[in-house]
């Protein structure tokens, strides 16, 4: 069973609107929680990451919202544009064990 | 980037074969991961190692071994291969305490079992 539900799976966004994915976990001993770019034919990279003691973290146009009673997060991009058109992936990391677990994806289109 | 190198890149093989696939790292990190990457399922943790000889399995780790018997070394068998283990593969490493748990990728291994 996925641990870590994550939705859409995809979304089309005209440019400089907001894109919003969301996700949602069940195991209470994740403690970190990041998000990750990635782009064609190349490994995911870290975008932006969140503890959950926090209940939003910007970095520019992104943010994280966290509400850990939910057990859900999700990620705002700002002023989407078509270069952030790529897959994002959530992910929960268990920092006692090491263990990290994405989502599903969601594969973003920013139309110019 | 991170020091992470992916072996083969590419791989076809027939069902029944053996094969390894070979993630190595020079940054002396504690933490691999080898995932496997399928349209709609998103990244899939098969198996990690927090240490030498020190493994767990993921969430898919059924037809597949690892073994860790260095640092910078993290092997990844598929004792025989099924058309279903056809993938991408992408091995990870991380550090713990450094950064928010984050995990600097390999560029992935294409393998196709016919």
């Amino acid at each position: 069973q996925q641990q870590v539900k994550q939705s859409p799976q995809s979304l089309i966004v005209q440019k400089g609107g907001i894109s919003i994915i969301n996700c949602a976990y069940e195991n209470t001993a994740f403690d970190y929680f990041p998000w990750y770019q990635q782009f064609p034919g190349k490994g995911p990279a870290l975008l932006i990451a969140i503890r959950p003691d926090v209940s939003e973290k910007k970095e520019g146009r992104f943010t994280i919202s966290f509400n850990k009673s939910a057990k859900q997060f999700s990620l705002h991009i700002m002023d989407s544009q078509p270069g952030d058109s790529a897959t994002y992936f959530c992910a929960a990391l268990e920092n006692q064990g090491g263990k990290l677990i994405f989502g599903q994806g969601t594969e973003l289109s920013v139309k110019p | 980037d991170a020091g992470i190198t992916q072996s083969p890149r590419h791989k076809v093989t027939e069902t029944g074969t053996p094969v390894t696939l070979r993630c190595h790292q020079t940054e002396n990190h504690r933490y691999m991961y080898w995932y496997r990457q399928d349209p709609g399922h998103g990244l899939r943790l098969i198996h990690y190692s927090y240490g030498v000889k020190d493994t767990d399995k993921g969430e898919v780790s059924d037809g597949y071994s690892v073994s860790r018997s260095k640092t910078e070394d993290f092997l990844l068998t598929l004792e025989s291969a099924t058309s279903s283990q056809t993938s991408v593969y992408f091995c990870a490493i991380s550090e713990p305490g450094q950064g928010f748990g984050e995990a600097f990728f390999g560029q992935g291994t294409r393998l196709t079992v016919v």
